[in-house]
């Protein structure tokens, strides 16, 4: 079975610094990484993916993600924020076999001007 | 473009009720998934179907049912519901059961039992 940890729940940030949400994860087989924002009321957008390749993902919305094979972790970054960041993200993984995705508690991002 | 549509987007149901949650996949999209997010948890996955097959079962409680039809179209069907029922219901959907392709999300059915 895989699990996932998102190390922080709740990070707040003032508008244009910039952030790291981290996420960790465990799995006995191969995984894809995904990263998730919901915002207020509404369902899950994907923001970015890996699956193979360059371990430095870039999403939409200016985020990236670097994979980090040996230290098991999926960070999310972003250089500058915006007020309009502000949302909950999930890291999620799924088997590269079959199967559906796992989720991680979520890290409530909160932009503050 | 399209999307995942569910319906209804709210529900309030009773106690011991009976509940019917109704997705509609993106065209040409053969695989859906069912997640419950209770409130301040994370998605958990339910249960998926890939051509009107069930393909996957996570923690869905007996009290639950689902199908595909040959639309593509899957029901949720809830019965004696619990409080703890209470949740936001997402479904999503993608193309065939290759996990690397990308399961697009509705905007959630948030059923309230009271």
């Amino acid at each position: 079975a895989q699990s996932v940890t998102q190390l922080d729940s709740q990070v707040p940030v003032f508008e244009e610094a910039p952030v790291e949400l981290r996420c960790n994860y465990s799995s006995s087989v191969s995984v894809y990484l995904f990263w998730y924002v919901q915002y207020p009321n509404q369902g899950l957008q994907l923001l970015l993916k890996y699956l193979s390749g360059s371990t430095l993902v870039k999403g939409i919305n200016g985020f990236e993600a670097e994979f980090n094979k040996s230290q098991t972790s999926f960070h999310l970054r972003k250089p500058s924020v915006h007020i309009s960041d502000t949302a909950e993200y999930f890291c999620a993984v799924i088997r590269t076999s079959y199967g559906k995705l796992t989720f991680g508690q979520g890290t409530i991002l909160t932009v503050h001007p | 473009a399209a999307g995942v549509i569910q319906s209804p987007r709210h529900l309030i149901k009773e106690k011991r009720e009976t509940a019917t949650l109704k997705c509609y996949p993106i065209p040409r999209h053969d695989t859906v998934y069912w997640y419950q997010q209770g409130p301040g948890q994370d998605p958990q996955f339910l249960i998926s179907f890939y051509e009107k097959m069930q393909s996957d079962k996570g923690s869905i409680p007996d009290r639950f049912s689902a199908q595909q039809f040959s639309d593509y179209h899957s029901e949720l069907n809830m019965s004696s519901l619990e409080l703890g029922d209470s949740a936001l219901y997402f479904c999503a959907s993608s193309t065939g059961t290759t996990t690397s392709n990308e399961q697009f999300f509705g905007p959630g059915t948030r059923l309230t039992v009271l």
